[in-house]
C-alpha cells in the first residue's frame, strides 16, 4: 500500500540554521509527491510539489528533490527564519489511486531568533 | 487565502446539539473533501466527494452526515458528538481529473465537544 513516513519532531532551530526533514514513501505505483505546511490556527498549505523522478520543487526558498532511487522527498532550507515555525507535512498521491492523498504525521519546527 | 473558506471557525457545542459545518470553493474544482485532524494523530480522511457522489467513507461514526449539494459547497452536519470529536475540521479541494492535482485547504473549523 501506500504511505509515508517523515521524521518526528519537534525540530528547533537558530535563525539562519539549515534545516532538512526527511520523508520517505512507499507506493504501488508513481506518485506525485508534495509539502505542506500548516501555521499555527490555520490550515494547510501547498508548499511545494514535484510530479516526477528527479523533479525538483521549490517555493520560498525551501527545496526538495523526488528520488525514486532512495523513495525519498526531503525537504530542505539554507537559512531558516523565526517566521518559518509550523508544522510540515509530506504527502503523496497516484492519479491511478483517484488522486487519493496520502499525509505523514507532520514536523513541527521551531525557530528561535 | 487559498480560494477555500470554511464556516463557522469556530464552534462550541454540547452533546445533545445539531450543528453544521459549511465549505466552498472558488477554484472550479470537482472534488471535495472532509478531513478531521485530531492532536498528535495523524490527518484522518473522512470523506470525498468527486462529481458531487460519495466516493469514500472511511468507517466514520453516522454522527457526521456529509452532503454536497454542487460541485462548489460542501457540509458537515453534526449531531450527538462525542467529547472525542473535538478536533480540527479541515475542508479540501481538487481537480480529481489531473495528474498530481494538489488539495487546496480551508482554515479548518476549530470544534469543541462539551
Amino acid at each position: 500500500g501506500n504511505s509515508v513516513t517523515q521524521m518526528e519532531g519537534p525540530v528547533t532551530l537558530s535563525e539562519e540554521a539549515f534545516l532538512t526533514i526527511n520523508c520517505t514513501y512507499t507506493a504501488t505505483g508513481y506518485p506525485s509527491l508534495f509539502w505542506y505546511v500548516q501555521y499555527p490556527g490555520e490550515g494547510l498549505q501547498l508548499l511545494l510539489k514535484a510530479t516526477k523522478a528527479d523533479d525538483k520543487g521549490s517555493n520560498k526558498g525551501f527545496e526538495a528533490t523526488y528520488r525514486k532511487e532512495t523513495t525519498s522527498f526531503h525537504l530542505e532550507k539554507g537559512s531558516v527564519q523565526v517566521s518559518d515555525s509550523a508544522v510540515y507535512f509530506c504527502a503523496l498521491t497516484e492519479f491511478s489511486n483517484f488522486n487519493k492523498f496520502y499525509f505523514g504525521s507532520g514536523t513541527k519546527l521551531n525557530v528561535k531568533p | 487565502e487559498t480560494g477555500v473558506t470554511q464556516t463557522p471557525r469556530h464552534l462550541v457545542m454540547g452533546m445533545t446539539n445539531k450543528k453544521s459545518l459549511k465549505c466552498e470553493q472558488h477554484l472550479g474544482h470537482n472534488a471535495m473533501y472532509w478531513y478531521k485532524q485530531s492532536a498528535k494523530k495523524p490527518l484522518e480522511l473522512m470523506f470525498v466527494y468527486n462529481f458531487k457522489e460519495q466516493t469514500e467513507n472511511n468507517s466514520v461514526p453516522s454522527r457526521f452526515s456529509p452532503e454536497c449539494p454542487n460541485s462548489s459547497h460542501l457540509f458537515l452536519h453534526l449531531h450527538t458528538l462525542q467529547p472525542e470529536d473535538s478536533a480540527l475540521y479541515l475542508c479540501a479541494s481538487s481537480q480529481e481529473n489531473r495528474e498530481g492535482a494538489e488539495q487546496y485547504f480551508g482554515p479548518g473549523t476549530r470544534l469543541t465537544v462539551t
